[in-house]
């Protein structure tokens, strides 16, 4: 079936950078964006920005910019992001999902819990 | 910047009751407008897109509608498993989401 696997929670101090994994399967990996979107608790969604696993194009949410990097390996259907300069209000799940080109998230992963802490 | 006002943002209803939420953009979005429902610690899932279309698999008491600015979500018969959280989520430019609606049994 289709799905998105996401790798496990991490602890960070703060200024420090987290990668967060997104594994696709049961579908053409290259053919859908993945979009990052995270979820502070008790609040709401909060779309981080895009890539493109074809072409490895991005496209950032303006909060984000400079400070993320979205990528992707193709060989192993995976893509990733890494946020860095990390603060404590970065404190969040982040998911991947899947997008066509109207931004449609119809596959999302598990979620992974980041926490910055001193 | 597009800006999305979603409300209310929590309702509480009683089952079987009809549950609309409102979205209202700042500028003209077309259709590219999509609903999602999250339910406590998990991920969200598509219910609408388009504005109006019904994603596969999903109850047909869910229904939205609108275009341009004004977008409107429908529970047609509430039931005890729709409590959740409804957001929704724009895709003219680059996308952004709504700021959801908690919804709760009477």
């Amino acid at each position: 079936q289709v799905q998105l696997v996401q790798s496990g929670a991490e602890v960070k101090k703060p200024g420090a950078s987290v990668k967060v994994s997104c594994k696709a399967s049961g579908y053409t990996f290259t053919s859908y964006d993945i979009n990052w979107v995270r979820q502070a608790t008790g609040q709401g969604l909060e779309w981080m920005g895009w890539m493109n696993p074809n072409s490895g194009n991005t496209g950032y949410a303006q909060k984000f910019q400079g400070r993320v990097t979205m990528t992707r390996n193709t060989s192993i259907s995976t893509a990733y992001m890494e946020l860095s300069s990390l603060r404590s209000e970065d404190t969040a799940v982040y998911y991947c999902a899947r997008g066509d080109e109207y931004s449609r998230l119809d596959v999302w992963g598990q979620g992974t819990t980041v926490t910055v802490s001193s | 910047d597009i800006q999305m006002t979603q409300s209310p943002s929590s309702l509480s209803a009683s089952v079987g009751d009809r549950v609309t939420i409102t979205c209202q953009a700042s500028q003209d979005i077309s259709n590219y407008l999509n609903w999602y429902q999250q339910k406590p610690g998990k991920a969200p899932k598509l219910l609408i897109y388009d504005a109006s279309n019904l994603e596969t698999g999903v109850p047909s008491r869910f229904s939205g509608s609108g275009s341009g600015t004004d977008f409107t979500f429908t529970i047609s018969s509430l039931q005890p498993e729709d409590i959740a959280t409804y957001y929704c989520q724009q895709y003219d430019n680059l996308p952004l989401f709504g700021g959801g609606t908690k919804v709760e049994i009477k």
